[in-house]
């Protein structure tokens, strides 16, 4: 089994409604990480958490939402999509300070009409 | 703004060659370094990483790493048509953030 998994893989859904896109792993990490990926704008950070109390904006937070429900799971929620968030969501995971490789989950491809 | 930068490319080799693939970082006080591949619509996955300046070989791969420079490369030996893909550069800043990455480069190889 994967070690980072996302659900769902693909998602299609349309302007103003709300969404989560799930992500859960098996490393025993505590440090976790959503991206988005778009064409030429390379991977921006959403946002982060450090351990489950901790929860950090990355570059690009607004119109994002999330949740540490437990070491092994972060959530993020768009709470009114809309068409420019369109993109490839990746999970990512790391060890805590000192291990900082980061392991991608498979991504999330949303299509926001 | 902490900055991590590299040419987009295409960067376009022939099997056999070697392919350089180059990356400037604006945080000075940066410790940790990454180089990741990613195949188009698939997640980055690691190649290595460096610490300390100076050369780190894994098999093909050679990652260059010059802090007064603030430069870090990644070299690939007798490039492959598998190896075409984009490579990402990060960089770990000083303790307690996240890594920040480059947009990538492109690498194309040709057989």
């Amino acid at each position: 089994d994967a070690d980072v998994t996302q659900t769902p893989r693909n998602r299609i859904t349309k302007t103003g409604k709300r969404i989560m896109l799930e992500c859960s792993q098996t490393k025993g990490h505590d440090r976790m990480y959503w991206y988005r990926q778009d064409p030429g704008l390379g991977l921006r950070l959403i946002y982060y958490s450090f351990d489950v109390k901790d929860i950090n904006k990355g570059e690009i937070s607004d119109g994002y939402s999330v949740s540490r429900q437990a070491q092994a799971k972060f959530s993020l929620s768009l709470e009114s999509a809309i068409p420019n968030q369109t993109a490839l969501y990746f999970c990512a995971t790391s060890a805590p300070e000192g291990q900082e490789t980061q392991y991608f989950g498979p991504g999330t491809r949303l299509l926001v009409l | 703004q902490k900055e991590v930068e590299q040419n987009s490319g295409p960067l376009s080799v022939p099997e056999g060659a070697i392919a350089s693939l180059n990356c400037t970082y604006s945080d000075r006080g940066s410790q940790s370094f990454f180089w990741y591949r990613q195949y188009s619509g698939k997640s980055p996955e690691l190649i290595m990483f460096i610490y300390s300046n100076g050369d780190k070989e894994d098999g093909r791969f050679t990652a260059q790493l010059n802090k007064a420079s603030q430069y870090v490369s990644l070299l690939i030996r007798d490039s492959q048509p598998s190896d075409s893909a984009t490579y990402l550069c990060a960089v770990g800043p000083q303790a307690g953030t996240a890594l920040i990455f480059g947009k990538g480069t492109t690498l194309s190889v040709s057989s």
